[in-house]
């Protein structure tokens, strides 16, 4: 298996545009999930679904965040209009319904400049 | 409010010598504690976990424990090894789907 694909690796934009990360999780992964990785304050939850659903979107951080899950195998994070301070590094993150561990993918180096 | 807390950012240690990692966490309906293990340039991966039942679970050379009673867990690496030179992040759920994150301690193995 491939494991949890992410794209782009790197991401570097102006202030103000529009930014989609996208993943394609583990075939046959139930659950999807979207994390957040900043020196202060460490991986943090943004959003994850269950069977293409959003379960718990609490931890996105204000309504320029948004994210959707058209099919099983696609996912994508939209950031619009992006700010200096969403510069992090995004990852996504999937597991099977019985499984509790998460398999990660290499994550996307937002930098917003 | 980070409900877990690892307070060392850093760890140097001589190859051969144990490791210590240290977390911490507020929230009493915490069941399920993981450690994972992160190179740069990649995403974190599973490294051993323990349920709130147990203090103890080892894996080879790596070991947890868990003090309920202090809200405290622990991951031992012994030996360490400079392969073990990564950033370890500790995560508790309540619900085996919301996983709360540390802040990651950076280990340093010197050969």
């Amino acid at each position: 298996d491939a494991g949890v694909i992410q794209s782009p690796r790197h991401e570097v934009t102006e202030m103000g545009q529009e930014v989609t990360l996208r993943c394609k999780p583990i075939s046959g992964h139930d659950y999807l999930f979207w994390y957040r990785q900043t020196m202060m304050r460490g991986l943090e939850l943004l959003i994850y679904f269950n069977n293409n659903v959003p379960i718990d979107d609490s931890g996105m951080p204000e309504d320029r965040f948004s994210a959707k899950m058209p099919n099983a195998s696609f996912s994508t994070l939209k950031i619009q209009p992006s700010e200096p301070r969403d510069s992090a590094v995004y990852f996504c993150a999937s597991r099977g319904a019985a499984g509790e561990k998460l398999f990660f993918g290499s994550g996307t180096q937002l930098s917003v400049l | 409010d980070q409900q877990v807390k690892q307070n060392s950012p850093s760890l140097s240690v001589q190859e051969g010598r144990i490791s210590i990692l240290n977390c911490d966490y507020t929230n009493s309906m915490f069941d399920y504690f993981l450690w994972y293990k992160k190179y740069p340039a990649e995403g974190p991966t599973f490294l051993i976990s323990i349920s709130s039942i147990k203090d103890k679970n080892e894996d080879g050379r790596f070991t947890v424990f868990l003090n309920k009673s202090a809200k405290h867990l622990s991951l031992h690496i012994v030996p360490s090894q400079p392969g073990d030179s990564a950033v370890y992040f500790c995560a508790a759920s309540a619900d085996f789907n919301k996983f709360y994150f540390g802040s990651g301690t950076k280990l340093n193995v010197k050969p």
